[in-house]
């Protein structure tokens, strides 16, 4: 069974860095992902798909700050230069035509 | 500018029937792949169905046998029939493509 698994929480102070992991389960190392943002009572929004080869696909409008990377089975979701409107739920997804599945997860808190 | 527009969510007694839709703009449903994606009160995401340009569908285990997924090429149009409702089903339900999001449409359950 595929299952990604996040964190439940990070966090980071205001300017710095944060590195977020999506992990996907034994045998699905090969698998690419989405990583989607969801802030605070708002509907989720597209960040970038992230392959296995750690190239990485963003959608529009989001910017350089926001970059994409893997090693091994996991998926990484790099924010830099964090500012207060990046505090959201940060969910990864399955890409591909098999099994559909999102990870629980990471709730990402700027100090 | 990709718009999927959601409609058809409400509140129904448990048992009942209800039929969701996702219009499009400036994107073809039947040549992408296309979700539901429900979030309760609270949680997660979580992908309830998904159809595939080929035609292939995806139902999450909760909602096999009471969801069905299909999509309409000349309104442009995606469709969630969800039967025999529960409780439990009482969410948000988000149209989704790979890249794009909808606004939500709330579905509440109860007596």
């Amino acid at each position: 069974q595929l299952v990604l698994t996040q964190s439940p929480s990070a966090s980071a102070s205001l300017g710095a860095s944060v590195k977020l992991t999506c992990t996907l389960s034994g045998g699905h190392s090969t698998y690419a992902i989405a990583w989607h943002q969801q802030q605070p009572e708002k509907g989720p929004r597209y960040l970038m798909k992230v392959n296995s080869d750690g190239s990485q696909s963003k959608g529009d409008g989001i910017p350089d700050r926001f970059s994409g990377s893997t090693s091994g089975a996991e998926r990484y979701l790099t924010i830099s230069s964090l500012q207060s409107e990046d505090e959201a739920d940060y969910y990864c997804q399955t890409w591909g035509t098999g099994p559909v599945a999102f990870g629980g997860g990471t709730k990402l808190t700027v100090l | 500018e990709v718009q999927l527009v959601e409609t058809g969510g409400g509140l129904i007694q448990p048992g009942g029937s209800l039929r969701l839709s996702c219009a499009a703009s400036e994107f073809i449903v039947s040549s992408n792949y296309m979700s539901w994606v429900r979030q309760a009160p609270g949680k997660g995401l979580e992908c309830v169905s998904a159809l595939y340009s080929g035609g292939t569908t995806y139902y999450a285990d909760s909602v096999k046998g009471r969801f069905t997924i299909s999509r309409d090429s000349s309104k442009n149009t995606l469709y969630l029939q969800m039967n025999s409702l529960r409780p439990d089903d009482t969410a948000v339900y988000y149209c989704a493509s790979r890249k794009n999001w909808g606004q939500g449409t709330l579905v509440t359950v109860s007596s």
